[in-house]
């Protein structure tokens, strides 16, 4: 198991334009975090998920964000008509229940 | 609502020299507090819990509920620590969901 992996690492698109991009826990961890984080800052909480059920949303995750689980495995997460505000490192994190959560390498997107 | 400050965003010191990295937080329960660490072109990956009470590399921190405060600390900085330190807590509750500070980069020099 190389650990939690994300893809694509980068992303630049075109204001307006849909993005989405995909989390791979770690096998077997039932839960997966979604953060953003902007330069300077340290990683916000976006949304997790319990197995398939998304139990939680952060108010940062707006109208335009949605992320799903489908069969409590890999995770995806899609922005809609992307705003350069969106620009930011995506990270996903999963974990064994109330367990340590381990990072991924992150997804950087660039709104131009 | 909770809330993590590190009021430092660079600490520069020589190596062999004392190192306290600071956090402050807010949160009117009973949170549990964590120290993160992101080596260049790395991943973020778990320094410490409170909870555990381990030295790690050298770094401890203890939590004062007091003066709610998480501060990392280790006595003989080394060239390899240099990296991006975050502070960050999880409620008591299931949530688990992390609340970050906005890190405090340290820089050990030789």
């Amino acid at each position: 198991d190389t650990g939690v992996s994300q893809d694509p690492r980068h992303k630049i698109t075109k204001r307006g334009q849909n993005v989405t991009f995909r989390c791979d826990p770690i096998s077997e961890h039932n839960r997966l975090y979604w953060y953003r984080q902007t330069l300077g800052q340290g990683p916000e909480f976006l949304t997790y998920f319990q197995n398939e059920a998304q139990l939680e949303k952060s108010r940062l995750l707006s109208d335009r964000f949605s992320a799903e689980r489908p069969k409590g495995s890999f995770s995806t997460l899609e922005i809609q008509r992307t705003e350069q505000g969106d620009s930011a490192m995506y990270l996903c994190a999963s974990s064994r229940g109330l367990r340590e959560q381990y990072f991924g390498p992150g997804t950087r997107l660039t709104v131009t | 609502a909770q809330r993590v400050t590190q009021p430092e965003k660079l600490l520069s010191v020589f190596k062999g020299a004392p190192v306290e990295l600071k956090c402050n937080y807010s949160y009117s329960g009973s949170p549990e507090l964590f120290w993160y660490v992101q080596y260049s072109r790395q991943r973020l990956q778990l320094l410490l819990r409170h909870i555990s009470r381990e030295s790690i590399k050298g770094f401890t921190a203890d939590l004062n509920k007091g003066e709610t405060s998480f501060h990392l600390k280790k006595p003989f900085a080394q060239e390899e620590d240099s990296a991006m330190y975050y502070c960050a807590l999880t409620m008591d509750t299931g949530r688990r969901a992390l609340t970050f500070g906005s890190g405090t980069r340290l820089q050990v020099q030789p």
